[in-house]
């Protein structure tokens, strides 16, 4: 079965600077690649996917993620760092017809 | 407004009480997830159905737990004789396929008292 390793458990960056959020995964062939964001006392939301195609997959709200076969990783990124970008970032793993598993996520906290 | 609701939004229970939550998904969508988060953690996998066949289970759903999607479109997720342990969020998501973007619900949160 598939699975996602987020090695950062939490991530502080002042406001205005980049951001990446690591996320490796382990699967045997091609995966479906997922980021999302989970505010405190909201549901998931999508930020980006990856299916196919072009490795560098453009997302809501400024953020971006690459994906790379050869270090199978989907590491997140975004160039400047918003307060509101305070939140919990889950990368999630899925197959065609299989079921989607999730990393333990990242806390983000922006300094002003 | 993701368009998958949950209910109830909270419970409080007694220990060894019973529970069931309830998970209408989007309408064409004909694979429905559940998931349980505990603080700090991310989404655990439960269990999904395809229509109304459950295709998979994890070990982490222990026979206490049963879920069911009788024609394929709204779920329950069912735990009897709840425990102190079972506290968490109960999410729900639903896709069209296997391959598409899961949209979730708001969760249920369980308390076990």
């Amino acid at each position: 079965a598939q699975s996602v390793t987020q090695p950062d458990i939490h991530i502080t960056v002042s406001e205005g600077a980049s951001l990446e959020l690591r996320c490796n995964y382990s699967y045997g062939a091609t995966p479906y690649l997922f980021w999302y964001v989970q505010s405190p006392g909201q549901g998931l939301q999508l930020l980006l996917k990856y299916f196919s195609g072009d490795t560098l997959v453009q997302g809501i709200k400024g953020f971006e993620a690459e994906f790379k076969r050869s270090q199978s990783s989907f590491n997140l990124r975004k160039p400047s760092v918003h307060w509101s970008d305070a939140a919990e970032y889950f990368c999630a793993v899925g197959a065609q017809n299989n079921d989607m598993r999730f990393g333990a996520g990242t806390r983000l906290t922006v300094k002003p | 407004d993701t368009g998958v609701s949950q209910d109830p939004r909270h419970k409080i229970t007694k220990r060894g009480q019973n529970v069931t939550f309830r998970c209408d998904p989007i309408s064409e969508h004909n694979r429905l997830y559940w998931y349980r988060q505990t603080l700090g953690q991310g989404p655990e996998f439960l269990t999904y159905f395809q229509n109304e066949a459950q295709l998979e289970k994890s070990r982490l759903l222990s026979d206490r737990f049963s879920a069911e999607r009788p024609k394929g479109s709204f779920s329950t997720l069912e735990i009897q004789r709840t425990e102190q342990g079972d506290s968490a969020m109960y999410l729900c998501a639903s896709t069209r396929g296997g391959s598409g973007e899961a949209f979730f619900g708001q969760g249920t949160r369980l308390t076990v008292v």
